[in-house]
C-alpha cells in the first residue's frame, strides 16, 4: 500500500479561483514533507518543505499546511493562474530511526488544470 | 543553489542502440542520486538509487543489465539504456540529495533535474 496518498487525482478550476490539494501519509517516523510542482515534460520543482515542527509555510500564492498528529498535509493555491496547470506531488521523507531512512515516498500526484 | 542538470534533454535513437544520460549536481556534492522513469500522465517511478563509489540499488522489476548506472563522483551520475527498444521510450528524470547542510541546501531532500525525453524508433 502506498504510504503517501494524494487527493483528488485531478481537478479543473477557473482562473482566479482557489483550490486545495490533500496529502495523507503513513510514513513513520517522519522527517520532512515536500510539495513539488511538475510541469508537463519537465522535472519536479520544489514549492515548500516542512519538518515536524512546522504547521504552515508559504511560497507566493502557494501555502502548505502540515498536521503531524493526523499525518495530513494540504497545498492551497490562491488566485490560480493558467501557469498553475501542472501535476503537484507530495513527497515524504522517512526519519532516521527507521530502516527506510533516506527513503522518499512519493504520492501519485494531483493533476491541476486551470481554465480561462 | 541546489541545481541539477541533465544531458541531453531530448534524444531519439534507433532500436538496438545504447543511450547515455548524464545527471550533474552543479553547486553541491550529491552523496546519493536517484533515477526515475515517467510515462505520460503517470507518476514518477523510481528505477534505482546510487551512492557515490558504490553499486546502484535497483528497484524490483528494473533490469540492472539493461539500465547501467554509474556514480563515479559526487557531482555526476550516468544512466545508460543498453540495446534500447521502443518500449524504453519514456521521460527519465534524475534527482540528487546530500547529507551536507549548508546555505539553502536541505538534507533529506531531493533536487530534481529537468528530465530527458528518450524516443526509441
Amino acid at each position: 500500500k502506498n504510504q503517501v496518498e494524494q487527493s483528488p487525482q485531478s481537478l479543473i478550476i477557473l482562473e482566479g479561483k482557489n483550490c486545495t490539494l490533500q496529502c495523507n501519509y503513513t510514513v513513520s517516523p517522519f522527517s520532512n514533507l515536500r510539495w513539488y510542482k511538475q510541469d508537463t515534460g519537465r522535472g519536479p520543482v520544489s514549492l515548500t518543505i516542512m519538518t515536524f515542527s512546522e504547521n504552515t509555510k508559504s511560497n507566493g500564492r502557494y501555502t502548505a499546511t502540515l498536521d503531524a498528529d493526523t499525518k495530513q498535509s494540504s497545498l492551497h493555491i490562491t488566485a490560480s493562474q493558467l501557469s498553475d496547470s501542472a501535476s503537484y506531488i507530495c513527497v515524504v521523507s522517512a526519519g532516521r530511526t527507521t530502516d527506510s531512512w533516506g527513503k522518499f515516498q512519493f504520492g501519485a500526484g494531483t493533476q491541476v488544470v486551470v481554465t480561462p | 543553489g541546489a541545481v541539477v542538470s541533465q544531458h541531453p534533454s531530448r534524444v531519439i535513437c534507433k532500436s538496438g542502440t545504447s543511450v547515455k544520460i548524464e545527471c550533474r549536481s552543479l553547486d553541491f556534492q550529491a552523496t546519493t542520486m536517484f533515477w526515475y522513469r515517467q510515462f505520460p500522465k503517470q507518476s514518477l517511478m523510481l528505477m534505482a538509487t546510487s551512492n557515490e563509489g558504490s553499486k546502484a540499488t535497483y528497484e524490483q522489476g528494473v533490469e540492472k543489465d539493461k539500465f547501467l548506472i554509474n556514480h563515479a563522483s559526487l557531482t555526476l551520475s550516468t544512466l545508460t539504456v543498453t540495446s534500447a527498444h521502443p518500449e524504453d521510450s519514456s521521460f527519465y528524470i534524475c534527482s540528487a540529495s546530500s547529507t551536507w547542510r549548508g546555505g539553502s541546501l536541505s538534507t533529506d531532500t531531493q533536487y530534481f533535474g529537468p528530465g530527458t525525453r528518450l524516443t526509441v524508433l
